[in-house]
């Protein structure tokens, strides 16, 4: 079956350590997003990318890392200068045209004890 | 300006009651735009896409009015599954999706 596939679901890691969050699609997918979500909140833009090696910051960009070697690839790095990096965190995915669904991972919740 | 915006709500409403929800958006040049609906620690849900025409899906309905950048959905009959945050996103041209941070929906018996 085809999707959007996030590992781990839950992770823990000490104040100070990089963290890797892994998203991988099969779905033929142009463009990927990575989102964090806190309690109550919505979904804001960490990064995203419309094609291979390349990517565009969003909205919250700072303290995080992407890349985009492969099509069906794009991990994301919290890195130890994300302040409060404590949150949930969703990779979509979306067909590279207009008006066409985007794609959810189950999400990945990271605690940073 | 936020890009996208939404009321937080929550709407409390009966079962069997019309709710609307609005959602406004910054870019003219946006160029699609969606509803999503999220349970509680879930991630989202395609509920519908939003045409220029508006388009119906049961008891689910949804507006674009460019000229104002406005974004609606109506639903009608309100269950008690319809409980649930519904959110508001907008593309642009350089696909940068863009996402409202919810309007919360609770149905009571």
């Amino acid at each position: 079956d085809g999707g959007i596939t996030q590992s781990p679901k839950y992770l823990f890691r000490k104040e100070g350590q990089n963290v890797t969050l892994s998203c991988e699609q099969n779905l033929n997918h142009d463009a990927m997003y990575w989102y964090r979500q806190d309690p109550g909140q919505g979904l804001r833009l960490i990064y995203y990318s419309q094609i291979v090696n390349d990517f565009q910051k969003g909205d919250i960009a700072e303290g995080y890392s992407v890349s985009r070697e492969k099509k069906e690839s794009f991990p994301l790095t919290v890195t130890s200068a994300q302040k409060n990096p404590t949150a949930f965190y969703l990779c979509a995915s979306i067909e590279g045209t207009p008006n066409t669904e985007a794609f959810f991972g189950q999400g990945t919740r990271l605690t940073v004890v | 300006r936020k890009e996208v915006e939404q009321d937080p709500g929550p709407f409390n409403v009966p079962e069997g009651a019309t709710v609307a929800f609005n959602c406004t958006y910054s870019n003219s040049a946006s160029q699609s735009f969606f509803w999503y609906r999220q349970d509680c620690r879930k991630e989202p849900k395609l509920l519908m896409s939003v045409y220029s025409s508006g388009n119906e899906d049961g008891r689910f309905t949804a507006q674009l009015n460019r000229a104002s950048q406005y974004i609606s959905l109506l639903i009608r009959d309100s269950k008690l599954s319809d409980s649930a945050t519904y959110l508001c996103v907008v593309m642009d041209s350089s696909y940068k999706l863009i996402f409202g941070s919810g309007t919360r929906l609770l149905v009571r018996p």
